[in-house]
């Protein structure tokens, strides 16, 4: 167990629709990170946040949007959902930006299904 | 553009045989690599870390991976496989001007008793 918690674990929905999927880092944890992982495209960086503020961005769509609130838990909100979109989104963190020095940490992901 | 290319999409070997799985590395300044494992249906832990100090890197269940500069690789080894080792395999860099984790395709590794 890494200490990172992302809910829900599963979620099939609809062409068209929006979906928050939403991560608890580790206690202390500043940085959350989150990164997609299809078939096809493998596993990407979409975005970070480092206590609050966005801090870099990755391949995430327009219609992919992201927030860090004051308890530091994150929220990744996807929108006008295609059917490439189906993906496991995985939520991480570590305990500051030391420039890639910290070991980012995995939560089990949300596997999302668009129909 | 920092990018790792692993060779081999399964690498499968016996129960006790030696486990090799290659990475190499691109970047322009000297990179952070890392080695995570995926297991079905979790998510992603960190084996081993490659940090500028020593250029062999031992991390957990026993595997190991040496930075090669002159061979812009970074492959990981285990002595011996065990059936538990099974599972996705990712090298990924970070260099120390970003963040974000660049990974490769990813290994899978099958142990056949």
């Amino acid at each position: 167990d890494s200490g990172v918690t992302q809910t829900p674990k599963h979620l099939i929905t609809a062409t068209g629709q929006r979906v928050t999927l939403r991560c608890s880092p580790r206690s202390g944890d500043l940085s959350v990170y989150w990164y997609q992982q299809s078939l096809d495209q493998g596993l990407q960086f979409l975005i970070q946040y480092y206590n609050g503020e966005e801090r870099a961005k990755g391949n995430i769509l327009e219609r992919f949007s992201a927030q860090q609130f004051p308890d530091l838990h994150s929220e990744l909100n996807l929108s006008s959902l295609e059917l490439g979109d189906s993906a496991l989104y995985f939520c991480a963190s570590s305990v500051e930006n030391q420039r890639g020095i910290d070991e980012q940490y995995f939560g089990p992901g949300t596997r999302l299904t668009v129909t | 553009a920092q990018s790792v290319t692993q060779l081999g999409s399964h690498v499968s070997v016996s129960e006790g045989a030696l486990v090799l799985l290659r990475c190499n590395y691109s970047s322009s300044v000297p990179p952070y690599l890392f080695w995570y494992v995926q297991y079905p249906n979790q998510g992603l832990q960190l084996l081993l870390k490659y940090t500028s100090a020593a250029t062999l890197v031992k991390g957990i269940n026993g595997f190991e991976a040496e930075f090669k500069k002159s061979e812009t690789s970074f492959h990981l080894t285990k002595p011996s496989a065990h059936m538990s080792d099974a599972a996705e395999y990712f090298c990924a860099v970070i260099t120390y001007n970003t963040d974000k984790l660049i990974f490769g395709t990813g290994t899978r590794l099958q142990v056949f008793p």
